[in-house]
């Protein structure tokens, strides 16, 4: 059974906090993506990596980074978290053309 | 660029009665359409996708939807609904060749018992 699998189901920070988000996939895809889920606005892009070391920026990537040091890992970054950053967050993961993503359970990360 | 609009944002409807989400697109080159569902408190899962072929695409569930180029509109239709379909359904349009997939709004479907 394919499986992507998200670091934390729910978390707390509070502003200003380092914020780390992991992602793993095992399905040996070469696509990951981060999203964001708000309400009324459904699914936005953050970044996304089609490569190891290779990423570029979503619709959405002000104060955010991203790390992929290994095919299967993809971690999202907030530097200085944010009030406005309270979201949900997705990851998926695709194959390199034409695929559908596979979704993790997402994390809702909530900044006081 | 591409754009997805789902129009209704939410769709009440009674359990065994048929219901039709829609969803339209706009793409300068020809594209790839996905239904995703996302259960509370679960991440989206697919329903059903168009590649290629037949225009008209079934999921194991019963749903079905037909990629209408003319009028460019990937609609989700099911004739009869249960309380466990009960969900947020999302369109989503890749271009061909390329890597990025645009998501629409979603649609919040809720059956009435």
């Amino acid at each position: 059974d394919v499986k992507v699998t998200q670091s934390s189901r729910y978390l707390v920070k509070r502003t200003g906090e380092k914020v780390f988000l992991e992602c793993v996939q095992d399905m040996d895809h070469e696509n990951m993506f981060w999203y964001r889920q708000d309400p009324g606005l459904g699914l936005r892009l953050i970044y996304f990596s089609y490569d190891v070391k290779m990423k570029e920026k979503g619709d959405i990537p002000e104060g955010y980074s991203v790390s992929r040091e290994k095919k299967e890992r993809f971690s999202l970054i907030l530097e200085s978290a944010s009030t406005n950053q309270t979201s949900m967050y997705l990851c998926a993961s695709a194959p390199r053309f034409g695929g559908e993503q596979y979704f993790g359970p997402g994390t809702r990360l909530t900044v006081t | 660029a591409q754009s997805v609009t789902q129009l209704d944002s939410q769709v009440p409807v009674f359990e065994e009665a048929p219901v039709e989400l829609r969803c339209n697109y706009s793409s300068s080159v020809s594209v790839y359409l996905f239904w995703y569902v996302q259960y509370p408190n679960q991440g989206l899962q697919l329903l059903l996708k168009y590649l290629s072929g037949s225009t008209l695409v079934e999921s194991i569930n019963g749903f079905e939807a037909e990629f209408n180029k003319s009028q460019t509109s990937f609609h989700l239709r099911k004739p009869s609904v249960h309380i466990s379909d009960t969900a947020e359904y999302f369109c989503a349009v890749l271009p061909r060749g390329y890597q990025k997939v645009t998501f629409g709004t979603g649609t919040k479907l809720q059956v009435i018992p």
